[in-house]
């Protein structure tokens, strides 16, 4: 059963930092590409970062660029999102979820998702 | 990149179709035939319905199609069921090499 569990989110002033984690487990981890996307409190979907299940490939939103860095270490089936100079439109729930495939894919299965608050 | 137009709210009788609308420009939804939906019901986490336009991943009722034209991608709901009321978002790949998503669909059976 693929399982995906977001860690890392919490509370944090503007201009702070935070890591977020993404433990995966049911499926071949190296195989498949992985996205974070966000959801602000009542509002709708955000894509935010995508990486190639060799790592080779990244992708960012423009919203996102210079300050979110996304990665992955395929030894650990684990994907990470870290987040510097976070501004308080940063405040949202944050999804890791697996692609179809191992390149830039549609994502199949998600996390439940952890809480990021930027405020002062 | 802005976020693809989807209209706010459809609704519809059970055993009814309906259908979402999602209007991008070429550089999104014309330009590749890489649209996906997603189901969102209240405190849950989103599931994926169609990808590249018109496939369901394992699972997926097939009351569940999509379509394309121009711009515009659709989602069409038949056999309308109780279960289906939720949120759906459509999301594109872009020229930009990044994915958008719509600003969402509030499906609601009467």
């Amino acid at each position: 059963e693929v399982q995906l569990v977001e860690s890392g989110g919490g509370w944090v002033q503007p201009g702070g930092s935070l890591r977020l984690s993404c433990a995966a487990s049911g499926f071949i981890f190296s195989s498949y590409a992985m996205t974070w996307v966000r959801q602000a409190p009542g509002k709708g979907l955000e894509w935010v970062s995508a990486i190639s299940g060799s790592a080779g490939s990244t992708y960012y939103a423009d919203s996102v660029k210079g300050r979110f860095t996304i990665s992955r270490d395929n030894s650990k089936n684990t994907l990470y999102l870290q987040m510097n100079s976070l501004r308080a439109e940063d405040t949202a729930l944050y999804y890791c979820a697996k692609g179809l495939s191992t390149g830039f894919s549609p994502s199949d299965y998600w996390g439940q998702g952890t809480l990021v608050t930027v405020s002062s | 990149q802005s976020a693809l137009t989807q209209p706010a709210s459809v609704s519809g009788s059970p055993g009814q179709s309906i259908t979402i609308s999602c209007t991008g420009t070429s550089s999104d939804v014309g330009g590749f035939d890489y649209v996906s939906w997603y189901q969102q019901h209240p405190g849950k986490a989103p599931k994926l319905m169609i990808y590249d336009v018109n496939n369901r991943p394992s699972g997926v009722s097939d009351r569940f199609s999509g379509s394309k034209s121009g711009n515009t991608a659709s989602l069409t709901i038949s056999g309308l069921q109780a279960e289906d009321e939720a949120d759906y978002y459509c999301c594109s790949y872009t020229s930009s090499s990044t994915r958008v998503f719509g600003a969402g669909t509030k499906v609601t059976v009467l």
